[in-house]
């Protein structure tokens, strides 16, 4: 079935650690986006990247890097984890990232650093 | 500053009623705003859009409402049904980026 696979599903870290979240789309779609769920926030944009080879800074950047060396794969990486980086993320992506292009989401990543 | 706003955290509605689902928004540059749903323990949903342009987007059971006046867009789903118990998302879009609002949980009875 076509769509977004996150991985790992869920993890335990110890702040300090580094930790790459995984995300593979097969739908060729252009752009890919990583966003963070915390309780009473909604959804917060944390990276994205138009296309292959390009990345730009969302809403919380700070703390996450990401690279986009494919169209099917955008990794998103906490180099030196903290307690406040606990979250659920998820990985989206749409064919372009235009106008009325819906974003497709994956299942997420629940991720506690204690 | 909070731009895309949804005031109501919850709202239950008996089966075959009507669910209406607010949100309101301060960024006049957002061009296109949509509505997702999410189960617990997946991912949202694309659910409905709506362009700046239009007032109105219809399908199926859901119908989507602008004022761009008032910066305000609602859901309404009729008839509801228990399934559609999920958080409901808005957000807006401007410069190819998404900004989400808070959700609202209907929970629909039967």
């Amino acid at each position: 079935i076509a769509g977004i696979t996150q991985a790992p599903t869920s993890q335990i870290l110890a702040a300090g650690r580094r930790m790459t979240l995984r995300c593979t789309q097969d739908m060729r779609h252009n752009a890919m986006y990583w966003y963070r769920q915390d309780l009473g926030l909604g959804l917060r944009l944390i990276h994205y990247s138009n296309t292959a080879g390009t990345t730009g800074k969302g809403e919380v950047p700070d703390g996450y890097s990401v690279s986009r060396a494919n169209t099917d794969d955008f990794p998103l990486t906490l180099a030196s984890a903290v307690p406040s980086q606990t979250s659920v993320y998820f990985c989206a992506s749409s064919e372009t990232g235009g106008a009325g292009q819906p974003q497709h989401f994956g299942d997420g990543t629940r991720l506690s650093i204690l | 500053d909070q731009q895309v706003k949804q005031n109501s955290p919850s709202l239950s509605v008996q089966e075959g009623r009507i669910s209406i689902l607010n949100c309101d928004y301060t960024n006049s540059m957002f061009d296109y705003f949509l509505w997702y749903k999410k189960y617990p323990a997946e991912g949202p949903t694309f659910l409905i859009s709506i362009s700046s342009i239009k007032d109105k987007n219809e399908d199926g059971r859901f119908t989507v409402f602008l004022n761009k006046s008032a910066k305000h867009l609602s859901l309404h789903i009729v008839p509801s049904q228990p399934g559609d118990s999920a958080v409901y998302f808005c957000a807006a879009r401007s410069n190819y980026k998404l900004t989400f609002g808070k959700g609202t949980l209907l929970t629909v009875n039967p």
